[in-house]
């Protein structure tokens, strides 16, 4: 039984690249959340999602940040014209989506920008 | 809006010695409670968690925790700490009808052979 799947497990873009990052939920999971952390700093909410709708993106930078989660194939987490502080640890967890459900996390994209 | 508060940053420990992580949260009302633990270059597993029933909780590894409403608190404990459990350890709150939780900063914990 897969668990969440994210790939890719390092990224390196250059300032001004694009840096397109997956997440397949583990099955049977209708719900993906999307997690950003810094060093030294726990996690930080950024955006959650059902297949096809936005739920909740109350924490994702208003600009060149966007997140989908199309009714087939994984969910995106998409960054556009990447700055040096947007390198971070991205995660995502999925889960069944009910109130007294659980979030199981994927290992995890690490982004670095040059 | 509800907070988590993981007072020790930074634990270290020899093996066999007790453990208690603190998680202090603010939230009035229902709460679910996390604990999770990363393993160094690794993601997030659960530890435990608590919805309802007894605040003893026990999880993983020999680990438990104790849901203590009158101190809004959810410290995470245990008896005799092993080398492997050199990580880095989060509390989350997630208030009754949210879905998402708010995690605390992180506690790290290394434990000297």
């Amino acid at each position: 039984n897969a668990g969440v799947m994210q790939n890719p497990r390092h990224l390196v873009r250059r300032r001004g690249q694009e840096a397109r990052l997956r997440c397949s939920p583990m099955k049977g999971h209708s719900h993906v959340y999307w997690y950003r952390q810094l060093p030294e700093e726990g996690l930080k909410f950024m955006v959650y999602l059902q297949k096809e709708n936005i739920i909740d993106e109350s924490g994702m930078p208003k600009e060149r940040f966007s997140a989908e989660f199309p009714k087939e194939g994984p969910s995106i987490l998409r960054i556009q014209q990447v700055v040096r502080g947007d390198s971070a640890a991205y995660f995502c967890a999925s889960s069944t989506g009910t109130v007294e459900d659980t979030q199981y996390f994927g290992p995890g994209t690490r982004l670095t920008v040059l | 809006a509800q907070s988590v508060s993981q007072h020790n940053h930074h634990v270290i420990l020899s093996e066999a010695a007790s453990l208690e992580l603190g998680c202090n949260y603010s939230y009035g009302g229902t709460v679910n409670l996390f604990w999770y633990v990363q393993y160094p270059g690794q993601h997030l597993q659960l530890l435990l968690k608590y919805f309802s029933g007894d605040p003893l909780v026990k999880g993983i590894k020999g680990f438990e925790a104790e849901f203590i409403k009158s101190k809004f608190s959810f410290n995470l404990r245990k008896p005799s700490v092993q080398w492997s459990d050199t990580a880095e350890y989060f509390c989350a709150v997630r208030g009754g009808g949210s879905y998402i939780p708010t995690f605390g900063r992180g506690t790290s914990l290394i434990v000297h052979p």
